[in-house]
Formats: C-alpha cells, sequence, structure tokens
C-alpha cells in the first residue's frame, strides 16, 4: 500500500540555524498539508498545499516557515531559523481531494532544538 | 477548535470488540466525521469516515445516528497492537485542516 514518507525521521540543530524536513506523498495525491505535535500536546494544523500555492495556513505558520514542492516528488517544509519551542514531531500528509478523501499522513520527523 | 467529544481513556479486553463512542452535536450538513488513530509518537493513521450512512472497512465499523449527533467506532476483535488514541474528527467537504482533540486513550488489555 503507498504511504507517505518523512525524512529525516530525527533532526537535532542549533538554535538559530535553518532546517528542512522532507517529505515524498502518495504519488497519485494532489494536495500536500504539514501538522505539528509537540510533546503531549495535540496534533495542530500549520499549512495546505495545492497546485504550487499555500491553500491554507494557521497562526503558527508564520514568516519563519515556509513549504515548497521543488519537483514532482518532494514536498519540503522550511523553518529558516530556528527556536527552542520549534521543537516538536512534524508530520506530512497528503490527500487525493480537499473534499472528502481522507488525509494520509507520514511516521513524522521528531526535530530536536538545542 | 475540535467539534467533537470524546471519553479520555477506555479500556477493552482483547478479543472483545472496542466500541468509542463521540458525541458531534453542532455537525453541519457538509461535515464528514473521521477516525483516526496515533501509536505513540507515530503519524495519525486514518481508519475511516463517513457522512451518514454506517460504513464498514477491514479495520472497523462506523454507526453514526440517524441525526449525526453522534457516531461509535467498533473495532470487532481488539488485539494489544489496537492500543492507541483514537481521534474523532469533523471536517466539512470543502475544508482543508483537521484539527485533532485529544481524542480517546484506549488500553487492550491481555
Amino acid at each position: 500500500e503507498p504511504e507517505v514518507t518523512q525524512t529525516p525521521s530525527h533532526q537535532v540543530t542549533q538554535m538559530g540555524q535553518e532546517v528542512i524536513l522532507r517529505c515524498v506523498p502518495i504519488s497519485n495525491h494532489l494536495y500536500f498539508y504539514w501538522y505539528r505535535q509537540i510533546l503531549g500536546q495535540k496534533v495542530e494544523f500549520l499549512v495546505s498545499f495545492y497546485n504550487n500555492e499555500i491553500s491554507e495556513k494557521s497562526e503558527i505558520f508564520d514568516d519563519q516557515f515556509s513549504v515548497e514542492r521543488p519537483d514532482g516528488s518532494n514536498f519540503t517544509l522550511k523553518i529558516r531559523s530556528t527556536k527552542l519551542e520549534d521543537s516538536a514531531m512534524y508530520f506530512c500528509a497528503s490527500s487525493r481531494d480537499n473534499l472528502n478523501q481522507p488525509q494520509h499522513f507520514g511516521d513524522g520527523t521528531r526535530l530536536s532544538i538545542l | 477548535d475540535a467539534k467533537t467529544t470524546q471519553p479520555p481513556s477506555m479500556d477493552c479486553a482483547e478479543g472483545r470488540a472496542a466500541n468509542l463512542p463521540c458525541n458531534h452535536s453542532t455537525i453541519s450538513g457538509n461535515e464528514y466525521v473521521y477516525w483516526y488513530r496515533q501509536i505513540h509518537s507515530q503519524g495519525p493513521q486514518y481508519i475511516i469516515h463517513g457522512l451518514k450512512n454506517n460504513e464498514t472497512n477491514e479495520m472497523a465499523s462506523l454507526i453514526i445516528t440517524e441525526d449525526r449527533k453522534s457516531s461509535t467506532l467498533i473495532l470487532p476483535h481488539a488485539t494489544l497492537r489496537d492500543t492507541a488514541v483514537y481521534y474523532c474528527i469533523v471536517r466539512a467537504s470543502t475544508g482543508n485542516q483537521f484539527y485533532f482533540g485529544t481524542g480517546t486513550s484506549l488500553t487492550v488489555i491481555p
């Protein structure tokens, strides 16, 4: 069964450094998402992406964050200047449409900011 | 914010059916009910979804009341590997994001 894959599984970065989290969505999916989960807290929506544009973003997704689909298979989340509070699990998801099809999630990247 | 209410925790004996309830009394006509689960800190795993009819797949059954104000996820024969946090989510067909609440922590007991 096709799945969403994320790399790396764990990323350790110094505060203030840039980090790029990578995702390969399911191949015939058209909608892409990033969520995060701070340890012990809820899964929170960050951003959705369709047709090479951001379609929706949350208050968390400020100017430090950006997303890109640099080629036909990858979907990336960049954090420009990381802060301690960016430490979290970051989940990528994809779906065939945004009508009623479910989103399928990867197993996440654990980001640790030192 | 999450529009659903779920009990914080439940236990179920291994091999028995696990029935997880969810209240969504303010659900709108175009909103679907989705169920996901999260094992440890893995990514949320899609289980099943429906609009108003009952649904069944290889993982579970979803029973939605006629007024659509509540639903029940049924795992017919729970195993230890079904121990997880289960999330009930409602989302409009035109929506992008899923709102994850705190879910129900299901523990399957040997």
